[in-house]
């Protein structure tokens, strides 16, 4: 299980919206509409904010939003707001009962 | 609302066994779709994924580390046991255990689920240093 490749910073303006990519290869990612997204402030634990590529856990903002597309998926968030400065982790089922995270991206809001 | 807590040593000598529990609680470990998993964090670094355990005592490992790692269940406590042997300075960590939903959709007969971790303990550092 190699770790899913993500990039190491993006950063955006409050209000504006970013994407951050996740991609995987044809036995994780490209196999499987298992990926998740966790968002993990400094110090604190990670937190769940997309699971199955798109979906919501409830009570995290539709500001965030998830997809898929082969071996690669996306975060997307919008309305990017102070709070958001954090790091953001995706990970996919990769068969055979095991998981792979990515490397992780930071994210500044300027 | 199903929690979970880490504990185990805090610092450990090169070449030591590490072994850490999760206390979980409201939710038996032996409810059908309860599985949990760890997984670390180095400092400054990602979180790696490392082993799970379900309600079947079914037991999956990361590749890179299966032959280290022992994933286990003591359900009079419900509690899931992890070790690690042969501890190293790059093994120096925060542990995390986090369950893993399992349901069954429609209420199929099949299991399923999205391998995401909803609940997470809040993890546990440990240091190997000599």
């Amino acid at each position: 299980q190699s770790a899913l490749t993500q990039p190491a910073s993006v950063s955006g303006s409050p209000g504006q919206s970013i994407t951050i990519s996740c991609t995987g290869t044809s036995s994780d990612v490209g196999s499987y509409n298992l990926v998740s997204w966790y968002q993990q402030h400094p110090g604190k634990v990670p937190k769940l904010i997309i699971y199955e590529a798109n979906k919501r856990p409830s009570g995290v903002s539709d500001r965030f939003s998830g997809s898929k597309s082969g071996n690669a998926a996306s975060l997307t968030i919008s309305g990017l707001q102070s709070e958001d400065e954090a790091t953001y982790y995706c990970s996919s089922y990769a068969g055979g009962q095991t998981l792979v995270f990515g490397g992780g991206t930071q994210l500044t809001v300027l | 609302q199903v929690t979970l807590r880490e504990s185990g040593p805090a610092l450990l000598r090169p070449t030591q066994t590490l072994t850490l529990t999760c206390s979980v609680s409201g939710l038996s470990l032996n409810t059908p779709g309860m599985c949990v998993g760890w997984i670390r964090q180095a400092p400054g670094k990602a979180l790696e994924w490392l082993a799970l355990i379900d309600w079947d005592d079914d037991e999956f490992y990361s590749t890179s580390l299966r032959t280290r790692l022992t994933i286990s269940r003591d359900t009079s406590k419900n509690q899931v046991v992890l070790t690690l042997a042969n501890m190293d300075p790059v093994d120096t960590a925060i542990y995390y255990c986090a369950r893993i939903p399992w349901e069954q959709p429609g209420g199929a007969a099949a299991w399923y689920s999205g391998y995401y971790f909803d609940y997470w303990g809040l993890g546990t550092l440990v240091t190997v240093s000599s």
